[in-house]
Parts: C-alpha cells; sequence; structure tokens
C-alpha cells in the first residue's frame, strides 16, 4: 500500500531534549516536506526536499533541522525543542512540488 | 510576501452548493491544488489546476483564472461528510509549496 508513515503519532516532553521525527514513503517520491499546522495558521511548511542530498528551507525552519540521506527518509528533527514548538506536524511526498502530496498521518507534539 | 487568501468559514446546508474562493500572490506559479482535511486528520488531495478553466471530479469542481490570480473549489450535493476544512496550495519558485489558511466549511441539515 503507498503510504507515508510518520513516528511517533504522540510526543510529550520536556524543553531541550533532542528528539527526531521520522518519516519515510515508499512511492519512490522525489518530493517531501514537513508543516506544522497550528489553530487559525494552516499548513505551514518548515523544511522541503526535491531530491536525496537537496534541503531547502521553508517558511518557518528556526529550531528545526531535517536530513534527506535517502530518498525515502525525511526525519525532522528539533535539536532543543521549546515550547513555542508544541504543534501537530504532517510529512508529506510526492512525484514533484506541483504534485499531489499525499500526507502522512501526523505527530502530535506537547513540549513542556 | 508569497501567501493565498481564502475565507476563513463557510456554511450551509445539505443538498446545496457551495463555492470556496482562494486568491493568490506569488512569485512564479506553477498551479493550484485543493485539500480537504476532517478534524484531526491528514489532508488530502481532492483537485488541480495548471491551466485556466474548470476540472471537474465527480461532486467536486476547481476553477483557475491565472490572469485573476484566483481559483475556487465548488461544491455541489452537499453532504454531511463534506464538514471539514479546505486548503488551496501553490508551489511558489524555488520548489516551496504555500498553503493557504483554510477555510472550515460546516455543512447543516
Amino acid at each position: 500500500e503507498a503510504q507515508v508513515t510518520q513516528n511517533p503519532r504522540y510526543l510529550i516532553t520536556v524543553t531541550g531534549k533532542k528528539l527526531t521525527v521520522t518519516c519515510s514513503q515508499n512511492m519512490n517520491h522525489e518530493y517531501m516536506s514537513w508543516y506544522r499546522q497550528d489553530p487559525g495558521l494552516g499548513l505551514r511548511q518548515i523544511y522541503y526536499s526535491m531530491n536525496v542530498e537537496v534541503t531547502d528551507k521553508g517558511d518557518v525552519p528556526e529550531g528545526y533541522k531535517v536530513s534527506r540521506k535517502e530518498k525515502r527518509n525525511f526525519p525532522l528533527i528539533l535539536e532543543s525543542p521549546s515550547p513555542n514548538q508544541t504543534s501537530l506536524y504532517f510529512c508529506a511526498s510526492s512525484s514533484q512540488g506541483n504534485q499531489p502530496q499525499h500526507f502522512g498521518d501526523g505527530t502530535r507534539l506537547s513540549i513542556l | 510576501g508569497q501567501s493565498l487568501e481564502q475565507p476563513s468559514e463557510v456554511t450551509a446546508v445539505e443538498g446545496a452548493i457551495v463555492q470556496i474562493n482562494c486568491t493568490y500572490q506569488t512569485s512564479g506559479f506553477y498551479g493550484l491544488s485543493w485539500y480537504q482535511q476532517h478534524d484531526g486528520g491528514a489532508p488530502t488531495f481532492l483537485s488541480y489546476n495548471a491551466l485556466d478553466g474548470l476540472e471537474e471530479t465527480g461532486r467536486f469542481s476547481s476553477f483557475l483564472s491565472r490572469s485573476d490570480s484566483y481559483g475556487y473549489l465548488l461544491l455541489q450535493e452537499l453532504q454531511m461528510k463534506d464538514s471539514a476544512s479546505y486548503f488551496c496550495a501553490t508551489l511558489a519558485q524555488g520548489g516551496k509549496l504555500i498553503f493557504g489558511q483554510g477555510t472550515e466549511l460546516s455543512v447543516k441539515p
């Protein structure tokens, strides 16, 4: 089954404790991206990657890191999480940026 | 700046037709997409317009006018299950994907 898998689905952690949210897709997609969703603000792109070893900043990259060492994986790293990063996060992939995005089920992060 | 504007909420009754508008301002333009998101769920793709005109997919249609930097999503024969948030999105120059803030559609009996 074609899918985008994110883990974990839920996480409660504390300020400053490094965490990684994994994202994997099995559709051989070139384009992968991360979004955060906050009430009233829609989906805001954090980082995107158009291919392996190529990553670029989206609209809200501060406090986040990503890597794209393999085509299928695009982890989101919070080196020193802060409470303002409490949010719902989505990973997505597509064959190209202007093609339909396939979203993962989301990760709800709470940083205390 | 680059942005997409859409109404924050729309209410309609079952069986009716509703139109959700989206105006955009971007550097470069590579088509307009629409997504549906039910509460707490993942967004799902509905429709894409690369060129001017109407695209129809069942009860849903999407329209684009590049000269007006405007598009809309038309939902016909509304059902209760259509209650959800709807987002327009476009790819800006450089590969960044930008979403509107979303329109919450409430369908009443």
